[in-house]
């Protein structure tokens, strides 16, 4: 069960906005709405960011959206906060069983 | 508070078998699907396997089948890894998920620790 693909590293200013980038194939991201997102301070379990492809869970800020075009889904933080700085993992649904992405290191300026 | 809270990892030789656990609370369990995620040092997340609310349906990640096992036990608020046969290549960060919104796991434990080595 081959990875999603992400780049390794993103970086941005305070403020500014970055978008993360998860690629699959019809098999996964192209062939369902299931992608979800998730945020990994360091030595820190997981956190759901997004889920069903846009949708944020309670208390996940508006700050962070997510989208889908064809194979390749996205996740966008405007207005970057310090606080944002993590690792992030993208997530599919694909054939009864779940497939992450190879996460990218979120850096703030 | 809704939390569900692993244990049951250690050192283990490689070939050796360990079983993890994962008790919950603060939410009703058998409503739910339930998965197992790992973590390899310094590497991504992996889906490991899952199970659904009656246990009817359970599905794994291809290099795990028939290796190892997902249970769960309703009555105990308890979901279960029955790991055998262990490589170095388990060796990971294991966690507890809960999957309370469709597709996703907004319920993650802090994860227990599987070293495999002689």
């Amino acid at each position: 069960q081959s990875a999603l693909t992400q780049p390794p590293s993103v970086s941005g200013s305070p403020g500014q906005s970055v978008t993360i980038s998860c690629t699959g194939t019809s098999s996964d991201i192209g062939g369902y709405n299931r992608v979800s997102w998730y945020q990994q301070p360091p030595g820190t379990a997981p956190k759901l960011m997004i889920y069903e492809v846009s949708n944020r869970p309670s208390g996940v800020p508006d700050r962070f959206s997510g989208s889908k075009s064809g194979n390749t889904a996205s996740l966008t933080i405007s207005g970057l906060q310090a606080e944002d700085e993590a690792d992030y993992y993208c997530s599919s649904y694909r054939s009864s069983a779940y497939v992450f992405g190879t996460g990218t290191k979120v850096t703030v300026l | 508070e809704v939390q569900v809270v692993e244990s049951g990892g250690g050192l283990v030789q490689p070939g050796g078998s360990l079983r993890l656990s994962c008790a919950a609370s603060g939410f009703t369990f058998s409503s739910f699907w339930m998965r197992w995620v790992r973590q390899a040092p310094g590497k991504g997340l992996e889906w490991v396997a899952n199970i659904k609310q009656d246990g009817s349906e359970k599905n794994y990640l291809d290099s795990v089948k028939g290796r190892f096992t997902i249970s769960r036990d309703n009555a105990k608020n308890s979901l279960y890894l029955q790991m055998n046969s262990l490589r170095a290549e388990d060796m990971a960060v294991y966690y507890c998920t809960r999957e309370g919104v469709p597709y996703g796991a907004d319920v993650w434990g802090q994860g227990t620790t599987v070293t495999v080595s002689s």
